[in-house]
């Protein structure tokens, strides 16, 4: 089956520093990934979408200077956690659709879980 | 713009048991899909049933069976004779066929299943 990877799955890092998550998508080709953000215990919450070539969408309240995102090429979109700050802290999941296939799943990647201490 | 209602925040079933989880969603749309995902401890995200809207038929996936009740916008999961691997937390997602819709999910907020030994 259709296999996305997201890296790293944990990460601690410093208040001020940046972060870049990778999102691959590994068997399929994705012209469209999604980032999405979730604390414990709660639903997914959609930050932005991902857009192979173009810029990315971002959903209402999300600070787009703050989460970076780059979808370079069909097979891998980054999300850049810009001096990083404790509320920041988060599990941070992508999503791909296969672009030759219309009624296909997203497929998610293993998460992300981000510590800013 | 769509929602997605998941009113209980908690459920509880015994072992070999049926239990039924519930969830409506709001759409001027006709045509669309709806999804369960499971998201075990791990929190991966876990696709447990897809249901097409046009479809009268309800979706079934071996122990998972869904009720599409499309006029009444309710889409409930009845998973059979629950297994300690079922407890999860499960969200009840649409996605729009719109074009440039992009396929993005909608998640409602998610129920904490718990299966009891």
């Amino acid at each position: 089956g259709a296999v996305v990877s997201q890296h790293p799955s944990w990460v601690i890092c410093k208040s001020g520093t940046s972060v870049k998550i990778e999102c691959r998508s590994l068997d399929f080709q994705a012209t469209t990934m999604f980032w999405y953000r979730q604390f414990p215990k709660q639903s997914l919450m959609l930050m932005a979408t991902s857009n192979e070539g173009s810029k990315a969408t971002y959903e209402q309240g999300v600070e787009k200077d703050k989460f970076l995102i780059n979808h370079a090429s069909l097979t891998l979109s980054t999300l850049t956690v810009t001096s990083a700050h404790p509320e920041d802290s988060s599990f941070y999941i992508c999503s791909a659709k296969d672009r030759n296939s219309y009624n296909s799943p997203l497929h998610f990647g293993n998460g992300t879980r981000l510590t800013v201490t | 713009a769509q929602t997605v209602t998941q009113s209980q925040p908690e459920m509880s079933v015994q072992e070999a048991e049926t239990v039924t989880l519930s969830c409506t969603y709001d759409t001027s749309e006709s045509d669309y899909y709806l999804f369960w995902y499971k998201q075990p401890p791990s929190r991966q995200m876990i696709l447990v049933i897809r249901q097409e809207a046009y479809k009268q038929q309800n979706a079934t996936e071996n122990r998972f069976s869904v009720n599409f009740q499309k006029a009444a916008k309710s889409f409930s999961l009845k998973i059979s004779d629950s297994q300690l691997g079922d407890a999860a937390m499960y969200f009840c997602a649409y996605r729009s066929l719109l074009t440039g819709a992009n396929s993005k999910l909608t998640f409602g907020k998610g129920i904490t299943l718990s299966v009891r030994p």
